[in-house]
Order: structure tokens, then sequence, then C-alpha cells
């Protein structure tokens, strides 16, 4: 079947420890899209990737980056994690064209020690 | 600027009762509004949407959402409530010109109970 897929869906590390997250997509989607979700909070959008173009929000911090090699693939890399990054990071996708329907990954709970 | 309310944090439903859940938007046009559920632990599954025609839209998992232009409204039903529905449910509004981002509500939790 189609899907998001997001590795690890758990992953520890420690106060300062660089990490990174990776999300693969089987749609052909030309949009990936990283959220973070703290408890009992809404996902708030990080940045997307429409194609090769990569569009920041304006408030996410300079410590979270992305790469996105090629159509399937998207990671997140966390220079040097805080406590206060401990949250569920996801994935999602979209055709980014028309009815602009995203389709998100299971997510990769991400503690920081 | 575009907005989503849903003004219930909680809400505790029995077992095979119906559920309504609210959802309200500010936006200048017609969006586009979308349902998800979230269990605990999981990432985000679309329940349902709304881009046009006609206001009563049927989801999966037995789930209906009504857009309400003079109420600004998008409010998602379900007749008879599972034990597995209990879950984070998000409604979500996106603009329809161009390439836009989704804007979510704060989330409202359901409880099930026996």
């Amino acid at each position: 079947d189609a899907m998001v897929i997001q590795n690890p869906r758990y992953q520890v590390t420690q106060f300062g420890k660089p990490v990174t997250l990776s999300c693969s997509q089987t749609l052909n989607h030309n949009v990936m899209y990283w959220y973070q979700q703290k408890s009992s909070q809404a996902p708030k959008l990080l940045f997307h990737y429409y194609d090769k173009d990569f569009n920041n929000e304006a408030d996410t911090p300079d410590n979270f980056q992305s790469r996105r090699p090629n159509t399937s693939f998207c990671f997140l890399d966390i220079r040097s994690p805080g406590l206060g990054d401990a949250a569920m990071y996801l994935c999602a996708t979209s055709t980014g064209t028309g009815m602009n329907t995203q389709y998100f990954g299971p997510g990769t709970r991400l503690t920081v020690l | 600027a575009q907005s989503v309310t849903q003004p219930d944090i909680h809400i505790t439903v029995s077992e095979g009762a119906s559920l309504e859940l609210r959802c309200n938007y500010s936006y200048g046009a017609t969006p586009y509004l979308f349902w998800y559920v979230q269990s605990p632990g999981q990432g985000l599954q679309l329940l349902l949407k709304y881009f046009s025609g006609d206001t009563l839209v049927q989801g999966i998992k037995g789930f209906e959402a009504e857009f309400k232009r003079s109420q600004s409204s998008f409010n998602l039903r379900k007749p008879s409530v599972h034990w597995s529905d209990a879950a984070e449910y998000f409604c979500a509004l996106q603009g329809d010109t161009g390439f836009q981002k989704l804007v979510f509500g704060t989330g409202t939790r359901l409880l099930v109970s026996p």
C-alpha cells in the first residue's frame, strides 16, 4: 500500500547529541512536511519541501534542519537537541496542487535525556 | 486571517451514544476543511474532507461532517460511538487559492465510557 513511513518510531538521544529522523513516501507526492507535536497540542509546522524548494516557518529554531535528497525521502536533523525538543515528530506529504490533502506518517517519538 | 476553533477540549460519551464534535472556522472564502483523528502515540489519520459540493460529507469509520457556511462550522458526527473511537480529533482548514498550509484547531479529546 502507498504510504508515509517514519523511522525510527521511537528515538532516544542525549542532550546536545545530534539526531536525524527519517521519512519516506511511496505516494510520489511533491510536498513533504515536518511537524512537531507536543503533548496535548496540535501539530506545529516546522518546514516543508515543495519538490526541492525548502520553505522554513518563521518561528522554526535554527537547531532544526531538513534534507530532501530525492522525491521519496526527507530527513529532519536536530543539531543540538534540548529538553524542550522532546516531542512527537510527524511527517506528512501532499500533491501540492488542487485539493491538497496531507497524509501523515505514524510519527517518531523523540526523548531527550 | 485563517483560524479554526474547537470549543471542547474534552468530551465524554457513553459507548453506543451519538457524538458531535464542534468545529468553527474563520476564513474569507470557502475553505477546504478536514477532520483528522489521532490515537495515542500515532500519527494523524484523515477521517474526511470537504472541498465543495454536497455539504454533508461521509468519511471512514462511520463518521460524517456537515459544512454550514452560515454558521462557519464543520461539525463531526457519528450515530453510535465505539470504545475504539477514543482518540484526539483535529479539525483543520486550508485556503482554496494556490498552495496553502493547514491550520489546525487545538483538538478535542474523546473519552468513551462503558
